[in-house]
């Protein structure tokens, strides 16, 4: 049973650049969120998707965005990147139905440069 | 306002001897509550988990918590520590009724020395 995978695993942009992560959620889970975790840092939520709309948003600006697709899985945009978007964006899923257990991919590194 | 706190930022510990790492919350709703372990440059794995029932909670590797709803923590303890139980440890809570959000505190860096 494939847990939680995120792509790519690490990245370097330029500022200003826009990036896109992807994430397919665990078998089985149709909830995806995204989180931020900055250096030194405890994870930050940005938000999350199920039946391919975005339900709750953490307190990230608009350059944050998000997708889910049919088959449950996920991507993160962000715009416009800054210096302080570095960090390691977790994608983590939860099970259908009345699951209260949140699962963490591995992550993927971005550096900002 | 929901909040996490972890009181100790660092706990270094000898190998073999017993270890607590501390988390308080704060919230006026039911709650579900997880320790999660990070090992270097990885992303997070479940230890264990608090949903509903007894208090007293076992996880993997052989870390255990308690949920105390009167002092509104969830501390985690193991036994006998190992080298390899060196990681960041993150206590997590989410809410009845919001349970796709997780707030996190701030983490807790386990040194596990020889």
């Amino acid at each position: 049973d494939a847990g939680v995978t995120q792509s790519p695993t690490h990245l370097i942009k330029t500022r200003g650049q826009q990036v896109t992560l992807r994430c397919s959620p665990k078998s089985g889970h149709d909830t995806v969120s995204w989180y931020q975790q900055a250096l030194g840092q405890g994870p930050q939520f940005i938000f999350q998707y199920y039946e391919e709309e975005e339900r709750q948003r953490g307190n990230f600006p608009d350059r944050f965005s998000g997708h889910q697709f049919p088959n449950y899985s996920s991507e993160l945009n962000v715009n416009a990147l800054l210096l302080g978007d570095s960090a390691l964006y977790l994608c983590a899923s939860k099970p259908r139905g009345s699951g209260n257990t949140i699962y963490f991919g591995e992550g993927s590194w971005l550096t900002v440069v | 306002a929901q909040s996490v706190t972890q009181l100790d930022s660092q706990v270094p510990v000898f190998e073999e001897a017993p270890v607590e790492l501390r988390c308080n919350y704060s919230s006026s709703v039911s709650v579900y509550l997880f320790w999660y372990v990070q090992y270097p440059n990885q992303g997070l794995q479940l230890l264990l988990k608090y949903l509903s029932g007894s208090t007293l909670v076992k996880g993997i590797n052989g870390f255990e918590a308690e949920f105390n709803k009167s002092q509104t923590s969830f501390h985690l303890r193991k036994p006998s520590v190992h080298i390899s139980d060196t990681a960041e440890y993150f206590c997590a809570v989410t809410f009845s009724g919001n349970t796709g959000k997780l707030i996190f505190g701030q983490g807790t860096t386990l040194q596990v020395k020889p």
